[in-house]
C-alpha cells in the first residue's frame, strides 16, 4: 500500500515552459512533504519542502504547492532547463513515526532544449 | 559539505553469499539510513540508525541486518544474498530525526545477485 504515490512514471516539457509533477498521498499524519532530484548514477539530492501547515512554498524556479484537503501536493519548476532532467520523487515524514521517509516512486523529468 | 561514501559502486554477488554494504559520512551526523531503489517503488528504507550501537527497522528489513559501531560508519549485510534482493542501495545521512531535516545521499551501489 504506497502512501506516495507519482502516478506519471515520465514527463516530457520544452526548454523555457512549466514543468508542473504530481503527487498523491494517503498518510494524513505526514507532517512535511519533500521532493528530491536524482542524476542517474547520482544520490538522490534535497531540492525543497513544506510543512503541512502551508500551502506554497518558493525557492528560485522551484515551487511546491501543498493541497491537504486532496492530499495531492505539486512541484513547479519554472522556467524549465535542461538541466533539470532527472528524477523527481516525493516524500512524506510523519514526526509519529520516526520521521521516517515514505518516498513515492519518482517522476522521470525530460526537457527539451 | 556534506560528503556520503559507499564502499562499491557496483557489485555482483553469487546466490548464498554473505554481502557487505559499507557506508561513511563526514559530518558528524547523528543518523543514518539504508534504501533500496527499485524501478516503480521508489526509495524504500531498509534499517535507519539514530545513534551509535542504535538501529531500528525500516519498511522492509526482512534478510538484511545492519552494524553502526562508529558515529561515521553504518553498514549493511545480507546474510545469504538471494535474487530479489538484485537493486540499487542507496545509503544517507542527516543531522537530525526532526521531520524537515535534509537527508544526504551517497552516490548508491548497484548490486547484483547471480
Amino acid at each position: 500500500d504506497q502512501q506516495v504515490k507519482q502516478n506519471s512514471p515520465s514527463l516530457s516539457v520544452q526548454e523555457g515552459r512549466i514543468s508542473i509533477l504530481n503527487c498523491d498521498y494517503t498518510n494524513s499524519m505526514f507532517d512535511y512533504f519533500l521532493w528530491y532530484k536524482k542524476y542517474p548514477a547520482e544520490g538522490p539530492t534535497f531540492l525543497i519542502s513544506i510543512s503541512s501547515i502551508k500551502d506554497k512554498n518558493e525557492d528560485g524556479r522551484f515551487t511546491v504547492f501543498l493541497n491537504k484537503s486532496a492530499k495531492h501536493l505539486s512541484l513547479h519548476i519554472v522556467p524549465s532547463q535542461p538541466g533539470d532532467s532527472a528524477v523527481y520523487f516525493c516524500a512524506g515524514v510523519a514526526k509519529t513515526s520516526y520521521d521516517k521517509v515514505i518516498f513515492g516512486p519518482g517522476t522521470s523529468l525530460s526537457v527539451i532544449p | 559539505d556534506v560528503k556520503v561514501t559507499q564502499s562499491s559502486r557496483y557489485l555482483v554477488k553469487r546466490t548464498g553469499e554473505k554481502v557487505f554494504l559499507e557506508c561513511v559520512q563526514d559530518m558528524d551526523h547523528e543518523n543514518m539510513f539504508w534504501y533500496r531503489q527499485d524501478p516503480g517503488l521508489g526509495l524504500r528504507l531498509i534499517y535507519f540508525s539514530y545513534d551509535v550501537k542504535m538501529k531500528e527497522k525500516g519498511d522492509i528489513p526482512e534478510g538484511y541486518s545492519v552494524s553502526r559501531e562508529k558515529k561515521e560508519r553504518f553498514s549493511l549485510i545480507l546474510e545469504s544474498a538471494s535474487t530479489n534482493q538484485t537493486s540499487m542501495y542507496l545509503c544517507a545521512s542527516s543531522l537530525g530525526l526532526a521531520g524537515n531535516n535534509e537527508q544526504f545521499f551517497g552516490p548508491g551501489t548497484r548490486l547484483t545477485v547471480l
